[in-house]
């Protein structure tokens, strides 16, 4: 089965700082693996995706992640914290069903504070 | 280009009650998948809909329900709520084609408070 393990479930940094939010996942296949964010009282929005093309993985607003097989992660980072980067970010693994459709299987999430 | 949509945005129910819920995908998409997530909690999947038919379940009792219309947008209905279905709901929508690597796009969700 598919599971995913977020590290920390809060992780505060100063502006202008980096940012690391750790991933680990459980997969019996290759799977696709994606980071969402969630700002307070707003839905899911996607920042990046991997899929098994290259396993550093550049998304959105300066977010990359990299895939690393042989320690089964896909931590988050950023080179320098925004204040508006504070919100909820979910690493998500794909998980296949009857008739090979996907759905995702969230972490508990990590909720980012930044400093001024 | 108009993103995945639901309504209501929040409802207060009544325990006992009944609810619907709706939401309209992205232009172009054709799947739609409903997820709970609870306060402090990761998302978790409940159903997912493609041309009309659920395709695959999660882990929730059959007083969770939905459809699809012939125009993709779709409805999760929940009865004989519980003070524990409590939870923002999200819709994603997604276009069946590599069914493994297509990407899920959310709406802004439905808070739903059962008292």
């Amino acid at each position: 089965a598919q599971s995913v393990t977020q590290l920390d479930s809060h992780v505060s940094v100063s502006e202008g700082t980096p940012v690391l939010l750790r991933c680990n996942y459980s997969s019996s296949y290759s799977p696709s693996l994606f980071w969402y964010v969630q700002h307070p009282n707003k839905g899911l929005q996607l920042l990046l995706k991997y899929t098994s093309a290259a396993t550093l993985v550049k998304g959105i607003n300066g977010f990359e992640a990299e895939f690393k097989k042989s320690e089964t992660s896909f931590h988050l980072t950023k080179p320098s914290a925004h204040m508006s980067d504070a919100a909820e970010y979910f690493c998500v693994v794909t998980s296949l069903g009857v008739g090979g459709y996907n759905k995702l299987i969230f972490g508990a999430g990590t909720r980012l504070a930044v400093h001024p | 280009d108009a993103g995945v949509t639901q309504s209501p945005t929040h409802l207060i129910k009544t325990r006992g009650q009944q609810v619907t819920l709706r939401c309209s995908p992205k232009s172009g998409h054709d799947t739609v998948s409903w997820y709970q997530q609870a306060l402090g909690q990761g998302p978790q999947f409940i159903f997912q809909y493609y041309e009309e038919e659920e395709r695959q379940r999660g882990n929730f009792p059959d007083r969770f329900s939905g459809h699809q219309f012939p125009n993709y947008s779709s409805e999760l209905n929940v009865n004989a709520l519980l003070l524990g279905d409590s939870a923002l709901y999200l819709c994603a929508s997604s276009l069946v084609g590599t069914a493994y690597q297509e990407t899920q796009y959310f709406g802004p969700g439905t808070r739903l408070l059962v008292l």
